[in-house]
């Protein structure tokens, strides 16, 4: 297993609530991702950030929102939940990579959100 | 928009045989090409990746091509085994003024015992 931790591991919330996930990034990691995986579908990338700044962003609307801290950590926020919010949503920590080249990814064990 | 399209959605196989994977990727700025296998109820796991600068790469009983030209990656399992019966995911990284990693849908694979 990679050392990269979520919390909660599942949660419910009804429409219109807000939400907020947690990641902790494997030791030595500074660049966190954040993916949507639907029932029986591939991830979604929502976004990465990288020394705590939005670093690149999929196509997800403003109301998916991310914070990374210093230790690394990072939280993705959701406002306005709708159904189709239920997901299992998957972190993902990376070392840097100076060259630019994507580096391999560690998933988290993720948390799976239910919207009534 | 940026696409990853991987095919079969769902591939059997008796145990023993090799399977193989393909996806096709549209942006020309991927350089990074993981693939990913899931168990029901688990996170993904890393397999094996490969990067532009590499046609195949391999790892025991795994091994992945790279065609750029074509925009094709492949995966391909030799002497299967029922506990390689899992969802496998290929994926694309890229960074164009923002990095993004796309995922194909998945293939489902049984093995046969």
């Amino acid at each position: 297993e990679t050392g990269v931790t979520q919390s909660p591991t599942h949660l419910i919330k009804t429409r219109g609530q807000q939400v907020t996930l947690r990641c902790s990034s494997q030791s030595g990691h500074n660049t966190v991702s954040w993916y949507q995986q639907a029932l029986g579908q591939g991830p979604q990338f929502i976004f990465q950030y990288y020394r705590e700044e939005e670093n690149g962003r999929g196509n997800f609307p403003p109301r998916f929102s991310g914070l990374q801290f210093p230790n690394y950590s990072s939280e993705l926020n959701v406002n306005a939940l709708e159904l189709d919010d239920s997901a299992l949503y998957l972190c993902a920590s990376s070392p840097a990579n100076p060259s630019r080249q994507g580096s391999t990814q560690y998933f988290g064990p993720g948390t799976r959100l239910l919207v009534l | 928009g940026e696409n990853v399209e991987q095919h079969p959605s769902t591939l059997s196989v008796q145990e023993g045989d090799s399977a193989v994977i393909k996806c096709t990727y549209s942006d020309s700025a991927s350089n990074y090409f993981p693939w990913y296998k899931q168990e029901l109820g688990k996170r993904p796991q890393l397999i094996i990746d490969i990067r532009s600068n590499v046609g195949e790469k391999k790892d025991q009983r795994i091994a992945v091509t790279l065609n750029k030209t074509a925009k094709h990656f492949s995966l391909h399992i030799t002497e299967t085994q029922p506990e390689d019966s899992a969802v496998y995911f290929c994926a694309a990284s890229g960074d164009t003024g923002g990095f993004k990693t796309i995922f194909g849908a998945g293939t489902r694979l049984f093995v046969k015992a």
